[in-house]
């Protein structure tokens, strides 16, 4: 089952802050949190593992809500590039790796 | 210290045509998975190979396999393309027991 990702889309001007959300139906093991640029391939921001773990670095963090199978993504005074497209990708155990369909955030100056 | 590479960058194939797609993995990871990613959606899982076997598959019919080889670099073959087999195929390497993938620049594959 395919996490569902929220918002689709959102624009933002430089310093705003945002959060992503990503959402399963299935009792989540771990959630990955990639950013893809147009063309590039997706790049490793983090992974949080069951237990309502936070993480972060610099002004991106993530938390992972065991018992809602969430997920957010928080962007702190964004800069110009963080534009990208956000994929989560969550796991159920050992199984595959499977992605939610992107947010695309634009940031403007 | 090289990251994944895949090859090649671009490729254009008939229907029915068959095709390989290489992908070198970054050093000392053991472990490839390959993905699909149509236009405007996040990657599809095809399979992972670890130690030269398929580990785990997604849910891709036959036509899709692939091969890792004793120098964790791999191959994913597609026969009997379909024009809905256009997108940018992706390879990911990590090493066995982390979570972290690392994606190459992909492939994309356009069938006419």
């Amino acid at each position: 089952q395919q996490p569902v990702q929220s918002p689709q889309a959102v624009i933002l001007r430089e310093g705003e802050d945002a959060v992503i959300n990503c959402s399963s139906s299935k009792a989540l093991y771990s959630v990955h949190w990639y950013r893809q640029k147009h063309g590039e391939a997706p790049v490793f921001l983090m992974i949080l593992l069951k237990g309502g773990e936070q993480k972060g670095h610099e002004k991106i963090s993530a938390s992972f809500n065991e018992k809602k199978q969430q997920s957010s993504l928080y962007l702190t005074a964004s800069q110009l590039s963080y534009s990208g497209t956000y994929f989560c990708g969550t796991t159920v155990g050992n199984e595959k790796l499977t992605f939610g369909t992107g947010t695309r955030l634009t940031i403007i100056p | 210290d090289a990251g994944v590479t895949q090859s090649p960058t671009h490729l254009i194939k008939t229907r029915g045509q068959q095709v390989t797609l290489r992908c070198s993995p970054k050093s000392g990871h053991d472990t490839v998975s390959w993905y699909q990613q149509a236009l405007g959606q996040g990657p599809q899982f095809i399979f992972q190979y670890y130690e030269e076997e398929e580990r785990q598959r997604g849910n891709f019919p036959d036509r899709f396999s692939g091969h890792q080889f004793p120098n964790y670099s791999s191959e994913l073959n597609v026969n009997a393309l379909l024009l809905g087999d256009s997108a940018l195929y992706l390879c990911a390497s990590s090493l066995d027991g982390s979570y972290e993938q690392y994606f190459g620049p992909g492939t994309r594959l356009t069938v006419t």
